[in-house]
């Protein structure tokens, strides 16, 4: 079964709204939680890495005002795209890595963003 | 820097094998993968391999790795038409963190009749 569920897997959204993703991690508890966007035809590209409890770390290039991220628990962690615009539609997808030697990276199902 | 290079499209006869190459900078990567992505989906883990490793098999795939190089391939044998996606690689760049992935751009895969 998933490991990793986002939600929602689609959305539309008009411009100047507000959208939010959340990620959730099913099997374990997760201090890191990593945020992909894909443009199309192009490959996915880190934007931030979050971090529960405390602020989340920013890729370079990436408006940390305009996409909020927050980790409040140990298996949950958003993202809101803030007046959205639709330059900013995307496949939005999360990561999580469970710890450990050996283990690997899981990934949610990805979220598609489309502002009108 | 880091960066990850893939060729951008194969297309591949159905029963023929493909293979799917990929380079890479950075040397002390510690963890290379390979994903697959169907349209309108997301990621799907399909191999890793440790950088200690010359090859990984399993089933019909087979994963080379060649550090000297910085060069990884992807085989998938007997392919069928629904081995159709995009094929990433990605590494774990030592500089990032043990699970910060950077992704080649994808090669598209099309497997025709």
């Amino acid at each position: 079964g998933a490991v990793v569920s986002q939600h929602p897997s689609w959305v539309i959204c008009k411009s100047g709204t507000s959208v939010k993703i959340e990620c959730r991690s099913l099997d374990f508890q997760a201090t890191t939680m990593f945020w992909y966007r894909q443009f199309p035809k192009q490959s996915l590209m880190l934007m931030a890495t979050s971090n529960e409890g405390s602020k989340a770390t920013y890729e370079q290039g990436v408006e940390k005002d305009k996409f909020l991220i927050n980790h409040a628990s140990l298996t949950l962690s958003t993202l809101t795209v803030t007046s959205a615009h639709p330059e900013d539609s995307s496949f939005y997808i999360c990561s999580v890595f469970p710890g450990g030697f050996g283990n690997t990276i899981y990934f949610g199902e990805g979220s598609w963003l489309t502002v009108v | 820097g880091e960066d990850v290079e893939q060729s951008l499209f194969l297309s591949v006869r159905e029963g023929d094998s493909s293979v799917i190459n990929c380079t890479y900078t950075d040397s002390s990567s510690t963890y290379l993968y390979w994903y697959k992505q169907e349209p309108g989906a997301g990621l799907q883990l399909l191999t890793y391999i440790f950088s200690n490793m010359d090859m990984k098999q399993d089933q019909r795939l087979t994963v080379l790795l060649n550090k000297k190089d910085k060069h990884l391939s992807l085989r998938i044998a007997d392919t069928q038409t629904g081995d159709s996606a995009i094929y990433f690689c990605a590494e774990i760049p030592s500089s990032g963190g043990y699970n910060k992935l950077i992704f080649g751009a994808g090669t598209r895969l099309a497997v025709h009749p």
